[in-house]
């Protein structure tokens, strides 16, 4: 099956600080999603970006397909962004399989 | 749109007994549902993926006969644990696709604490 590899595992910082996120994939996907799980567990879904640039505020993301990997953007870094942030990946376009990566755990210090 | 509800949030259950974690799409219909599970630190990882009308299709490794899913209608999914024991304690957590451009939305997750 398709392999999802996320770095850094860890990732401590100081408020206001910038961070990049990667996540590479070992085959073509038709979709590509970043979600930021919160200490309760819940997963908020923060780009659905399977090629391409979007921004959401201080978030943003790239994703080039061609080369298989995509970029998670937190810029100003707030406390409440700490958390676990996966990128999950889907081979085929709906109702497959949606592979999660290994997760980077990112800390912000106040 | 597309929002999953998941109940319940957290349960706590004596050694032997049977648990069941109910996954509804609010707003749109899911003709297919899929249940993970994460443990502490690790990342999530698919159970089973629930067709309606249908038998659900488990991952290997997987125990249909202790992990049973039920999609009896559009908007339902259900996963019971049954005959429960410590090493099934964990986080479970459903999703359903919703709009194409919006991909999956994850229910709110049920941690299952086993006594």
């Amino acid at each position: 099956g398709i392999q999802v590899e996320q770095s850094p595992p860890d990732l401590i910082l100081q408020e206001g600080a910038n961070s990049t996120l990667r996540c590479n994939f070992s085959d073509s996907v038709n979709n590509l999603q970043w979600f930021h799980q919160n200490p309760w567990g819940q997963l908020i879904n923060l780009f659905y970006i399977p090629s391409g640039t979007k921004q959401n505020g201080r978030l943003s993301a790239t994703t080039v397909a061609t080369e298989r990997y995509s970029l998670l953007y937190i810029s100003s870094s707030q406390t409440t962004d700490s958390g676990v942030y996966f990128c999950a990946v889907e081979r085929g376009f709906g109702n497959e399989k949606l592979t999660f990566g290994t997760g980077t755990r990112l800390t912000i210090i106040p | 749109g597309a929002v999953v509800s998941q109940h319940p949030s957290r349960v706590i259950c004596k050694s032997g007994t049977s648990v069941k974690i109910e996954c509804r799409s609010l707003d749109f219909q899911a003709t297919t549902m899929f249940w993970y599970r994460q443990f502490p630190k690790q990342s999530l990882m698919l159970m089973a993926t629930s067709n309606e009308g249908s038998k659900a299709t488990y991952e290997q490794g997987v125990e249909k006969d202790k992990f049973l899913i039920n999609h009896a209608s559009l908007t339902l999914s259900t996963l019971t644990v049954t005959s429960a024991h410590p090493e099934d304690s964990s986080f479970y957590i459903c999703s359903a696709a919703g709009q194409t451009q919006h991909g999956y939305t994850f229910g709110s997750g049920t941690r299952l604490t086993v006594v």
